[in-house]
């Protein structure tokens, strides 16, 4: 079992729904949660993170944490084009120094 | 923009050659970690270094290795390149106090290519 999953897409959304991400983690202890954007050629940019149960939202991005369940998501809402990327969740244990990446989820935004 | 700045951009090196990549991190910081990215594969943790000093590592062998300075920039050392290590290497800067959680903001990648 990997430690970060995610599936690898691509997910095709028209633009103006709503785009739903998905991932679990294998550590229970696993204490910080991080969603990253990586446009192809690009470097990672951090646009959520997540450290208690529940919803937060930041403009049109949503990051739900079920630690019960080992489960985190981006809902992107509004979808643009120009969010087509690859979506990268990433998840660190409490007092840890290693953060763990999924293999990311390729978003397709169609216009 | 983060902050974060890497040098150089591109590298194309032969095997068994070693090589050095550096990282400026975002001001204000104090840790610099690094990650090496193949294609098609989320970062993978190489380690991290806490004023100077080295705070964690991952499942990379010793011709791993790095530096942090007192300017918390940082150098990532390879030697005896192998094909396998064609990738993505990125610098991520983050500001750690205390215990707690920590965000971390990347650079912008050195390409390394092992011919």
């Amino acid at each position: 079992q990997k430690e970060v999953e995610q599936n690898s897409g691509p997910l095709s959304v028209p633009e103006g729904a709503i785009a739903s991400l998905n991932c679990t983690y294998s550590d229970r202890g696993s204490q910080s949660f991080f969603w990253y954007r990586q446009y192809s050629g690009k470097s990672p940019e951090l646009i959520m993170f997540i450290y208690s149960n529940g919803d937060k939202e930041d403009g049109r991005f949503t990051a739900q944490l079920n630690k019960a369940s080992q489960y985190v998501s981006l809902l992107i809402r509004d979808s643009q084009p120009s969010d087509s990327a690859t979506y990268l969740c990433a998840v660190r244990p409490a007092g840890g120094f290693k953060t763990i990446f999924g293999a990311g989820t390729r978003l397709f935004v169609k216009a | 923009e983060t902050g974060v700045t890497q040098s150089p951009t591109h590298l194309i090196k032969t095997r068994g050659q070693q090589v050095t990549l550096r990282c400026s991190s975002q001001s204000g910081h104090n840790t610099v970690s690094w990650y090496q990215q193949a294609l098609g594969q989320g970062p993978q943790f190489i380690f991290q270094y806490y004023r100077e000093e080295e705070n964690g590592r991952g499942n990379f062998p010793p011709r791993f290795s790095g530096l942090q300075f007192p300017n918390y920039s940082s150098e990532l050392n390879v030697n005896a390149l192998e094909l396998d290590d064609s990738a993505l290497y990125l610098c991520a800067s983050s500001l750690i106090q205390l215990a707690g959680s920590y965000e971390q903001y990347f650079g912008p990648g050195t390409r390394l290519t092992v011919t």
